[in-house]
């Protein structure tokens, strides 16, 4: 079926590099889109992959690949503030104007 | 900047109320959506819009309707609330073929 696989949770320390993985079984989809949400605030758009490779914004990066089905993003630096959930997301070529929503990562920077 | 706006963050409602949750965007989105997001099982669409007053139901539409009679807003109505409805409801917009949704701040319904 249509559905994004990420793992539930993540712990990395202040200051190093994790990366949030996003699986999919069939890849008909216009993009891959990554998602940070902090505990009790709204999903913010973080990166956006129309094309396979590798897409940077600062800190964060975000990386596709149709051919592996399987995207990341790609946090370095990380801090204190970085303690989120994030979301991967693909708008599928059958589905008209919707996002489908992987479950969400979240991610504990500790000290 | 994309302004989503809900109209309450918090609301306490009583089973068998009608609600209403209200969302404006101010960038001339053509697509508006509704989810709802609970502990474990992210994200959640509900209904969305591509047009006014066209609509389509997405995943849980059970127990919802919408309306949209501006371009701007978008409002999510559950008919008899039930405490099954207690939940974060999030608002989100994006153009026309858009592949990047903007959010809302949520609304915490809590139906006793």
């Amino acid at each position: 079926g249509q559905s994004l696989e990420q793992p539930s949770e993540v712990t990395a320390v202040e200051g190093a590099i994790v990366q949030i993985n996003c699986t999919y079984q069939t890849s008909g989809f216009y993009g891959l889109s990554w998602y940070q949400q902090h505990d009790g605030g709204a999903p913010t758009f973080l990166s956006y992959n129309g094309l396979d490779g590798l897409e940077e914004t600062g800190r964060f990066s975000s990386f596709l690949s149709r051919s592996d089905s399987y995207g990341y993003l790609l946090l370095q630096e990380l801090q204190m503030k970085d303690s989120a959930s994030y979301f991967c997301a693909v708008r599928w070529m059958d589905s008209s104007y919707k996002l489908i929503f992987g479950s969400g990562t979240r991610l504990l920077v500790r000290p | 900047d994309v302004k989503v706006t809900q109209s309450s963050r918090y609301l306490v409602k009583r089973t068998g109320e009608k609600v209403f949750l209200e969302c404006v965007q101010d960038m001339d989105h053509e697509n508006m959506f509704w989810y709802r997001q609970d502990p474990g099982l992210g994200l959640r669409l509900i209904y969305f819009s591509y047009d006014v007053k066209m609509k389509e139901k997405g995943d849980i539409p059970e127990g919802y309707s919408v309306s949209r009679e501006k371009k701007e807003r978008f409002s999510l109505i559950l008919e008899s609330a039930s405490t099954n409805q207690t939940s974060m409801y999030l608002c989100a917009s994006s153009p026309g073929q858009g592949n990047i949704q903007y959010f809302g701040a949520g609304t915490r319904l809590s139906v006793l």
